[in-house]
């Protein structure tokens, strides 16, 4: 129980384009989704929380019009690169917790995004 | 602030060298204590939730065990298999579901 998948495993865009990556609680409703950035060899950074249906919660220092976060629904969340630049190149995570009191995540695969 | 703090940074085990990883911490209001293993280009993959002092879980050859101050990981006779990094975070009762991680310790179990 408690998968979550992550599609693209990776992707390479050119800078200036936008890059989406899907979120998806495969076994379980998570009531809310969490996205992250990992740096080589260093430890999660969150980026952002989102709530079914709510606006998503954004750490301070991370640009909201950049990384548009959606979660339309138990299953769902996208993360959106909007005009990608090579600094956004990264290891992206996400994570899924669901209904209850445990406060465990579960976390995605992570898609490796390269911008050119 | 809540804070979490992992020890060592990296750790090198002959195998069958059974040894233990510290994860201090600093919460307002402990809600639980997380631990995950991390292969590399991977996410982390869940192990244990710790919730109160003095609680122990084990999975194969692990073991976690929590204090009011730090939780061990505990890794008996590793095998090569084993090496990973293990994360460690805590919820605690301010961050409203967010987890707060430590940077993580490296383990590599050599044959």
């Amino acid at each position: 129980g408690a998968v979550v998948s992550q599609h693209p495993s990776r992707v390479i865009c050119k800078s200036g384009t936008s890059v989406k990556i899907e979120c998806r609680s495969l076994d379980f409703q998570a009531t809310t989704m969490f996205w992250y950035r990992q740096f080589p060899k260093k430890s999660l950074m969150l980026m952002a929380t989102s709530n079914e249906g709510s606006k998503a919660t954004y750490e301070q220092g991370v640009e909201k019009d950049k990384f548009l976060i959606n979660h339309a629904s138990l299953t769902l969340s996208t993360l959106t690169v909007t005009s990608a630049h090579p600094e956004d190149s990264s290891f992206y995570i996400c994570s899924a917790s669901g209904t209850g009191n445990s406060y465990e995540q579960y976390f995605g695969p992570g898609t490796r995004l390269t911008v050119t | 602030e809540d804070q979490v703090t992992q020890s060592p940074e990296a750790l090198r085990l002959q195998e069958g060298e059974s040894s233990s990883l510290n994860c201090s911490y600093t919460v307002s209001g402990l809600r639980g204590l997380f631990w995950y293993r991390q292969d590399p280009g991977k996410g982390p993959e869940f192990l244990f939730t710790l919730y109160s002092a003095g609680e122990e879980k084990e999975k194969e050859r692990l073991k976690a065990t929590l204090t009011k101050k730090e939780s061990f990981l505990h890794i008996t006779a590793p095998k090569p298999e084993d090496s990973a990094t293990y994360l460690c975070a805590v919820h605690g009762s301010s961050n409203t579901g967010k987890l707060i991680f430590g940077q993580g310790t490296t383990l590599q179990v050599k044959p």
